[in-house]
């Protein structure tokens, strides 16, 4: 059984702060790692991806990869009320993704 | 290029009934997915293609079935609908290569069975 974990929430943090959402995932052998960002009701929308070890960015997003702990984390800077939604984490092979329950994130005006 | 459509948005099934889900991309993408997501769940793999005339089960694929005559069409079908198919159902496509970073979602199917 594959397995990604991810801390529910809710995370909730004051507009203009730093949001940081953290993901563990059991299958060694993932290559892709994905971030997903899903408004309630809406379907998922991708706004990360990585495949490296380290840092990417990506104008106020941040993924952050370390294969050898099997943690990948987003961070979101300058946080805006419109970040609020479930951000899923996503590690994945040659066939399929394994999406994590999802954090829950709440940005406070 | 209307991306990834599904059909119907919702539905209340009886227990027993059946009734396929229709899924259709104009992207010409070889990849075509159906997932499902319970309430407070990320999503699971049901079903997968990789192209026309090839399907292969997910993670729960147990209850329902698929077919892939054409590449824009990934139908699911559920045959004996169950109170534990209550879910949202979302069918997403790649392009070739599993390019992941341009995969697109549908809309999601809300499926209720009473």
């Amino acid at each position: 059984q594959k397995e990604v974990e991810q801390n529910s929430g809710p995370l909730s943090v004051p507009e203009g702060a730093i949001a940081s959402l953290n993901c563990t995932y059991s299958d060694r052998g993932s290559q892709s790692f994905f971030w997903y960002r899903q408004y309630s009701g809406k379907s998922p929308e991708l706004i990360m991806f990585i495949y490296s070890n380290g840092d990417k960015e990506d104008g106020r997003f941040t993924a952050q990869l370390n294969k050898a702990s099997q943690y990948v984390s987003l961070l979101i800077r300058d946080s805006q009320p419109s970040d609020s939604a479930t951000y899923l984490c996503a590690p994945g092979g040659a066939n399929n993704l394994f999406f994590g329950t999802g954090t829950r994130l709440t940005v406070i005006p | 290029n209307a991306g990834v459509t599904q059909t119907p948005k919702f539905r209340i099934l009886k227990i027993g009934q059946s009734m396929t889900l229709q899924c259709t991309q104009d992207m010409n993408h070889n990849y075509m997915y159906w997932y499902r997501q319970d309430p407070g769940m990320g999503l699971k793999l049901i079903y997968y293609s990789v192209g026309a005339g090839i399907t292969d089960k997910g993670e729960v694929p147990n209850g329902y079935n698929v077919s892939r005559s054409t590449t824009e069409d990934f139908p699911l079908r559920l045959e004996l609908a169950a109170p534990s198919q209550t879910s949202v159902y979302f069918c997403a496509s790649i392009p070739a290569g599993v390019r992941y970073n341009e995969q697109f979602f549908g809309p999601g199917t809300r499926l209720t069975v009473l």
